[in-house]
């Protein structure tokens, strides 16, 4: 497509739910990262993809966080047990990692808000 | 490890006029990228500007244009001409060299621009 997707654009849920949060990255990027952008944290980095490799999680602040990649393209955030400090905003980027001019950049999605009850 | 620093939480200027917003850096490596984000109250992330730390010259986009210190560590960001549509958050930002890694972000100057 013509730039990172992401879906839901919001998302409110009650403390205790289980929330999955959906990424379609540009075509052709080979690369995928989430983020989470809170109030109090700022921007920080949470898993990234590349390729068939094995993904890096060392961002992931709990194990109620998993993400996965199916086919190298579309990318699901699952959140457990949600609790309220999970609220924020989860951004998710791509980026092609051959040569090039632009190489290595990374764009990004307009981002899920979640609200956690 | 390597941190980002932007020393103004909030900046306002009028319209028409230059603004720079400061961005610090701390990092061992040699080779790295530098980047600015905008984030309009859209929410969307923006990329203004990237420079490539081997590179001396620096690196400009039509009004946005950076002035890089690779001594210094650090890398502001120069508005000319200021517009009412570059109201939004700045993220001054960090990557390592690699052709895939995170990035590490500044906490990000929201700027205001005055009509």
């Amino acid at each position: 497509g013509a730039g990172v997707s992401q879906s839901p654009s919001n998302k409110v849920t009650e403390k205790g739910k289980d929330v999955e949060l959906r990424c379609d990255p540009i075509s052709g990027h080979t690369a995928l990262y989430w983020y989470r952008q809170s109030l109090g944290q700022g921007l920080e980095f949470l898993i990234y993809f590349q390729g068939n490799s094995a993904p890096d999680k060392s961002g992931l602040p709990s194990d109620r966080f998993s993400a996965e990649r199916t086919g190298g393209s579309v990318s699901t955030l699952t959140i457990q047990r949600t609790q309220q400090e999970d609220s924020a905003v989860y951004l998710c980027a791509s980026s092609w990692t051959s040569g090039g001019a632009m190489g290595g950049t990374q764009y990004f999605g307009p981002g899920t808000r979640l609200l956690v009850l | 490890a390597q941190t980002v620093t932007q020393s103004q939480p909030e900046m306002s200027v009028q319209e028409a006029e230059t603004v720079t917003l400061s961005c610090t850096y701390d990092t061992s490596e040699n080779n790295y990228y530098l980047f600015w984000y905008k984030q309009p109250p859209s929410r969307q992330m923006i990329l203004v500007i990237r420079q490539e730390a081997y590179k001396q010259q620096n690196a400009t986009e039509n009004r946005f244009s950076v002035n890089f210190q690779k001594a210094a560590k650090s890398f502001s960001l120069k508005i000319s001409d200021s517009q009412l549509g570059d109201t939004a958050m700045y993220f001054c930002a960090f990557m390592k060299q690699r052709r895939d890694d995170k990035i590490i972000f500044g906490k990000g100057t929201r700027l205001h621009i005055l009509p």
